[in-house]
C-alpha cells in the first residue's frame, strides 16, 4: 500500500525563520502531490500541488514545494514565515496509473510561529 | 467557488447507536469522498465514491457504510456507533482524476463523540 511519511510531527520557528517541511512518499509510479494546510478552526485548504512539469511549485502565501523524483520527496519551504502561518500541514499523494483513485494523506506538521 | 456542506459540526451519540453524517456538494463533481482526521494519524480514508451509486472502500472501512443516491449528496452511515469511531469526520469533493480536476475541495468537518 502506498504510504506518505512527513518527518517531523510539530516544529516551532520564530517569525522570520526559514522552514521546510519534509514528505516522503513510497509509490513509484507517476503521482499527483499536494500539500494541503488547516489553520486554526478552519477548512483544509489547498496549499500548492504537482501534476507535471517544473518540478517547483509555487503555491498560496509564498510558499513552494520541490518535487524530486529519485527521492520520492516533495518538500514544503518558505523563506520567511510569519505568526499567521501557525498550522498544521499536510501532505498527500495521488498515484496516477494505478487503481488507487484518492488521495492518500500523511500524518500532518504542525507549525507554531512565535511572534 | 466550490461549496462542501456537512449537516452536523458536533454530535454526541451513545455507543450503537446508529449515526448518519451528510455531505452535499453544489458544483456537480464527479468524486466525493470521507475521510477521518485523529490527531497524530492525520487522514485516513473511509470511502469514496467517484460515480452515483458506486463506491470504493478506503483504507478503514470498517463499521462504516456509505449512500450516494444522487450526485450532490454523499452519506456516511455508522451502523453501530463505538467509542472508537469518536473522531472529527472529513467530506470532500473533487470534479475527477484528471490532473487539473484533481484537487479535493473540504467540508468544515463533523466532530463526533461516542460515548
Amino acid at each position: 500500500a502506498q504510504s506518505v511519511s512527513q518527518h517531523n510531527h510539530h516544529v516551532i520557528l520564530s517569525e522570520a525563520a526559514s522552514l521546510e517541511l519534509g514528505c516522503n512518499y513510497s509509490y513509484g509510479g507517476t503521482v499527483n502531490l499536494f500539500w494541503y494546510v488547516q489553520y486554526p478552526g478552519q477548512h483544509l485548504q489547498l496549499l500548492l500541488k504537482y501534476f507535471s512539469g517544473d518540478p517547483l511549485v509555487k503555491g498560496i502565501k509564498g510558499f513552494e514545494a520541490e518535487f524530486i523524483k529519485s527521492k520520492f520527496s516533495f518538500n514544503l519551504r518558505k523563506p520567511s514565515v510569519q505568526w499567521s502561518d501557525t498550522a498544521e500541514y499536510f501532505c498527500a499523494v495521488n498515484p496516477m496509473d494505478t487503481g488507487r483513485r484518492a488521495l492518500t494523506f500523511g500524518s500532518g506538521t504542525r507549525l507554531q510561529v512565535q511572534p | 467557488d466550490v461549496k462542501v456542506t456537512q449537516s452536523s459540526r458536533y454530535l454526541v451519540k451513545r455507543t450503537g447507536e446508529k449515526v448518519f453524517l451528510e455531505c452535499v456538494q453544489d458544483m456537480d463533481h464527479e468524486n466525493m469522498f470521507w475521510y477521518r482526521q485523529d490527531p497524530g494519524l492525520g487522514l485516513r480514508l473511509i470511502y469514496f465514491s467517484y460515480d452515483v451509486k458506486m463506491k470504493e472502500k478506503g483504507d478503514i472501512p470498517e463499521g462504516y457504510s456509505v449512500s450516494r443516491e444522487k450526485k450532490e449528496r454523499f452519506s456516511l452511515i455508522l451502523e453501530s456507533a463505538s467509542t472508537n469511531q469518536t473522531s472529527m469526520y472529513l467530506c470532500a469533493s473533487r470534479q475527477g482524476l484528471v490532473s487539473g480536476a484533481n484537487v479535493l475541495t473540504f467540508g468544515a468537518g463533523s466532530r463526533l463523540t461516542v460515548l
